[in-house]
């Protein structure tokens, strides 16, 4: 079975500054994907960036972007130039290639100081 | 425009008490997830319909049901709530179960069991 690891339960980053969470997994497959959620307080969830597998080239999405490394089995998210709003907890999940079921993380509160 | 819509979001309940949770969207997709999500941890996937097939997690508490009526309805079902069923809620669809699509989630409903 695949699992996802957030090593960071917290993290908090000056507005305007950069700042990276961490994601590792662990899978036999070669064939999957890989997806930062943001989940703001009391909202719903949201899709930040989405990483194929076969992709060697690392995702980008305006201020945020991943460090995919394949062999590691580590997908980062950076954030950067942080705004108040980027304020949330953020799931890193895994999804099969043969599957449908996305498996999460344990999630990371980012929160952010104007 | 609100895609993914539950209601309540917020419902409280009597341990052994049945209650049901719904979900609604605007997207026309053909899948539609439940998860539950307890306090600070991640959202595990109870079920999913593909159209009007019923897919079950191996894990899924038989206490546990769904109905979908319809594509834009899906219905959980809790037929006897115990404590350690308090949780929040996330409803999700996505246009195919494909590993490629997105999944669009709803806010939630935050069930408390007294």
């Amino acid at each position: 079975a695949q699992t996802v690891t957030q090593s960071q339960p917290e993290m908090s980053v000056q507005e305007a500054e950069t700042v990276t969470l961490s994601c590792t997994y662990d899978t036999s497959e070669s064939d999957y994907y890989l997806f930062w959620y943001k989940q703001p307080p009391s909202r719903q969830m949201i899709l930040v960036i989405r990483q194929e597998a076969y992709k060697q080239q690392n995702a980008t999405e305006n201020r945020f972007s991943v460090n995919f490394q394949k062999a590691a089995k580590s997908f980062s998210l950076k954030i950067s130039d942080s705004q108040l709003g980027d304020a949330a907890m953020y799931f890193c999940a895994y999804r099969s290639g043969a599957g449908n079921m996305l498996t999460f993380g344990g999630g990371t509160r980012l929160m952010v100081k104007p | 425009d609100a895609m993914v819509i539950q209601n309540p979001r917020y419902q409280v309940t009597q341990f052994g008490k049945p209650v049901t949770l719904s979900c609604s969207q605007t997207l026309n997709h053909n899948v539609m997830y439940w998860y539950q999500q307890k306090s600070s941890q991640a959202p595990k996937l109870l079920f999913h319909y593909y159209d009007k097939d019923f897919n079950n997690e191996a894990d899924t508490p038989d206490n546990f049901q769904s109905r979908r009526p319809n594509t834009s309805f899906c219905f959980l079902d809790i037929r006897s709530p115990g404590l350690g069923d308090a949780a929040m809620y996330l409803c999700a669809t996505s246009s195919t179960p494909l590993s490629t699509d997105t999944q669009y989630f709803g806010p939630g409903t935050r069930l408390t069991v007294l």
